[in-house]
């Protein structure tokens, strides 16, 4: 079965530290995105992505960075990891760009912890 | 400043009884209503949803109701069960736009109570 999945699950690291999560996806979707999700604020669009060398800016991108290289990967980096980033972060994939919603597809999150 | 709010953080309802979650949105331009499903440990998954040319959706138990002058959309779970308990995220998307649009509320928590 196709599927959407993250790595590390769960992970903690130092103030100032650079961090990369993965996230691969089988279902070959050209649409990428990565949402943080905290208390009191539902998810949150950080990075996406509509193919191949494209990457886009959302809502809360300042610290983040993404790359994509391939039709399967979208890494997330934390250039500089701040205490305000200790969030759990999902990754999610969709068909087309004109996608309504229904059929974005979440992996399962990564926590991470920055102390 | 919110576009999708969520004004419920919690709400405990029993096993059997009809669970009412609701939503508001402030942006006219949304016209694509979702309502997506998460538990502990997982990510959202996607539940029901409803286009603004409606005014109710139904998928056995759920249904969704969407009242466009309100600015208002409902979910209702009839009968609830124990499985139903998890966080419910109300979403909403200017279908003519790009799926990077898609903008959630903070989320209801709704616990079945035996």
């Amino acid at each position: 079965d196709a599927e959407i999945t993250q790595s590390p699950r769960h992970k903690i690291t130092e103030t100032g530290r650079q961090v990369t999560l993965a996230c691969h996806q089988t279902w070959n979707h050209n649409n990428m995105f990565w949402y943080r999700q905290d208390l009191g604020h539902g998810l949150r669009l950080i990075h996406y992505s509509y193919g191949v060398h494209d990457t886009n800016k959302g809502e809360v991108s300042d610290g983040y960075s993404v790359s994509r290289s391939n039709t399967e990967d979208l890494p997330l980096t934390l250039e500089s990891a701040a205490s305000s980033q200790t969030s759990v972060y999902f990754c999610a994939s969709s068909e087309s760009p004109r996608d309504s919603g229904n059929t974005i597809y979440f992996g399962e999150g990564s926590w991470l912890t920055v102390v | 400043d919110q576009q999708v709010k969520q004004n419920s953080p919690s709400l405990s309802v029993q096993e059997g009884r009809i669970s009412i979650l609701n939503c508001d949105y402030t942006n006219s331009m949304f016209d694509y209503f979702l309502w997506y499903k998460k538990y502990p440990a997982e990510g959202p998954t996607f539940l029901i949803s409803i286009s603004s040319i409606k005014d109710k959706n139904e998928d056995g138990r759920f249904t969704v109701f969407l009242n466009k002058s309100a600015k208002h959309l409902s979910l209702h779970i009839v009968p609830s069960q124990p499985g139903d308990s998890a966080v419910y995220f109300c979403a909403a998307i200017y279908s003519g736009g790009g799926a990077d649009g898609l903008t959630f509320g903070k989320g209801t928590h709704l616990i079945i109570q035996p």
